[in-house]
């Protein structure tokens, strides 16, 4: 049964780090895996959808990488802003529904 | 033009009650979702339905009784409502199943809040 998992839960930075989220999960065997971005009260919105066979994908200051084999993903923003404060989450197809973390909150400090 | 729409955006309603959410995808996929968000905002996948037949059903009370008329809209309808039924239920959609090789990017509504009192 697959498994994802967020670390850290939380996470509070200065503008202008560079900052790295994880996702792990337990089944190494995804067809693709997809980071999203949740503000709070609204919806999900995607950020990044990584292909099994690539390797990382990249969005403005955004890059998302994958490595299956040792079953993670990270998603590294760049240059942090107050306006990247929000729930990151990451989630995996299978067993016909989308499987998510538990999620890492963001909060950037001006 | 909104890609998953979702209404209402807000219920408050009182234990016992029977209520229902609709939600609408102009995205043209065949398959939609609905999710439950606890408070500790982990999501939880309630129903799948793919060319508006369910694929599954995650040990949902019967009280939850999903429709999906036409593979743009998945409606869901809730019996009896309790109050561990407060949550944001989310609608999502994406073209192909979760499953390989059909595994297309999913999309999400805004959510609709429900509060039972």
């Amino acid at each position: 049964k697959q498994e994802v998992t967020q670390i850290p839960a939380a996470l509070s930075v200065p503008e202008g780090e560079n900052l790295v989220l994880n996702c792990s999960f337990t089944d190494s065997a995804i067809y693709n895996l997809q980071w999203f971005r949740q503000d709070p009260g609204k919806g999900l919105t995607s950020l990044l959808l990584i292909q099994s066979s690539q390797r990382e994908q990249t969005s403005g200051r955004l890059n998302a990488s994958l490595d299956k084999s040792s079953g993670r993903s990270t998603l590294y923003i760049a240059a942090s802003q107050p306006g990247d404060s929000a729930t990151y989450l990451c989630a995996v197809p299978g067993a016909y529904k989308y499987i998510f973390g538990t999620g890492t909150r963001l909060k950037v400090l001006a | 033009d909104t890609a998953v729409s979702q209404t209402p955006k807000y219920l408050v309603t009182q234990m016992g009650n029977d209520k229902s959410i609709k939600c609408e995808q102009n995205l043209g996929h065949d398959t939609m979702y609905w999710y439950k968000q606890d408070s500790k905002k982990f999501l939880k996948i309630m129903f799948s339905y793919n060319n508006k037949e369910l694929i599954i059903n995650e040990t949902v009370p019967n009280r939850f009784s999903p429709k999906s008329p036409d593979k743009a809209h998945l409606n869901l309808h809730i019996n009896s409502l309790e109050l561990g039924d407060s949550a944001v239920y989310f609608c999502a959609s994406s073209q192909g199943l979760a499953a390989p090789p059909n595994t297309g990017e999913l999309f999400f509504g805004e959510g609709s809040r429900l509060t039972v009192l």
